[in-house]
């Protein structure tokens, strides 16, 4: 079946320890977006990209960066965790001439 | 810019009961969204709304597109345990932006 896929679906790091969270779609959409979710809130547009345009959403802070090496695969880099990047990271694909989007399972990221 | 209010934010019914919730913004929208998110989980496109009066059914779950396409509402009949989560609208932010702004969501609460 055709998918949104993330990994690792939790993930635990140290505070100031660089992280990637991988996003990867068998959609073969144009369109990769990085959300951001903490507790009971509705998820936080980080970032997308356009095939290969990137676009940073304005108040994404620096400490977050992403890559997306071919179609198929998306990664978020966090460079240096604080508490506050604790949350769930979610992945999603759009076809990119269509405004829908489909999300994957999400990552949980903890922050020791 | 635009907003989107989803009321109620929270529901407490009874398995079996039916269920009813909307979604509105002082903007006009081209498209309506409808997810739910389970606990842990990415959220899942439940239905998509594209024409204004249009009315979808998904299974038990019905959707509409407000004639004014300021809003739009979410029936789910004979409620049951699964249906428990978050329910999120979503509409594009700008036409053709590939982005979309969300409600806030409604948890909704069975109990059995």
């Amino acid at each position: 079946d055709a998918m949104v896929i993330q990994n690792p679906r939790y993930q635990v790091t140290q505070f100031g320890k660089p992280v990637t969270l991988s996003c990867s779609q068998t959609l073969n959409h144009n369109v990769m977006y990085w959300y951001q979710q903490k507790s009971s809130q509705a998820p936080k547009l980080l970032f997308h990209y356009y095939d290969k345009d990137f676009n940073n959403e304005a108040d994404t802070p620096d400490n977050f960066q992403s890559r997306r090496p071919n179609t198929s695969f998306c990664f978020l880099d966090i460079r240096s965790p604080g508490l506050g990047d604790a949350a769930m990271y979610l992945c999603a694909t759009s076809p990119g001439d269509q405004e829908t989007q489909y999300f994957g399972p999400g990552t949980r990221l903890l922050v020791l | 810019g635009q907003q989107l209010n989803q009321s109620p934010q929270s529901m407490f019914i009874q398995e079996g009961e039916d269920v009813s919730m909307n979604c509105t913004s002082s903007s006009i929208f081209n498209t309506w969204l409808w997810y739910k998110q389970d606990p842990g989980e990415g959220p899942v496109l439940l239905i998509a709304l594209y024409k204004a009066g249009e009315l979808t059914s998904n299974g038990r779950l019905t959707a509409q597109f407000g004639i004014t396409r300021k809003d739009s509402f979410l029936n789910i009949s004979a409620s049951i345990p699964s249906d428990v989560g978050i329910y999120f609208c979503a509409g594009p932010r700008i036409q053709g932006a590939q982005k979309l702004v969300f409600g806030q969501g409604t948890r909704l609460t069975i109990n059995p």
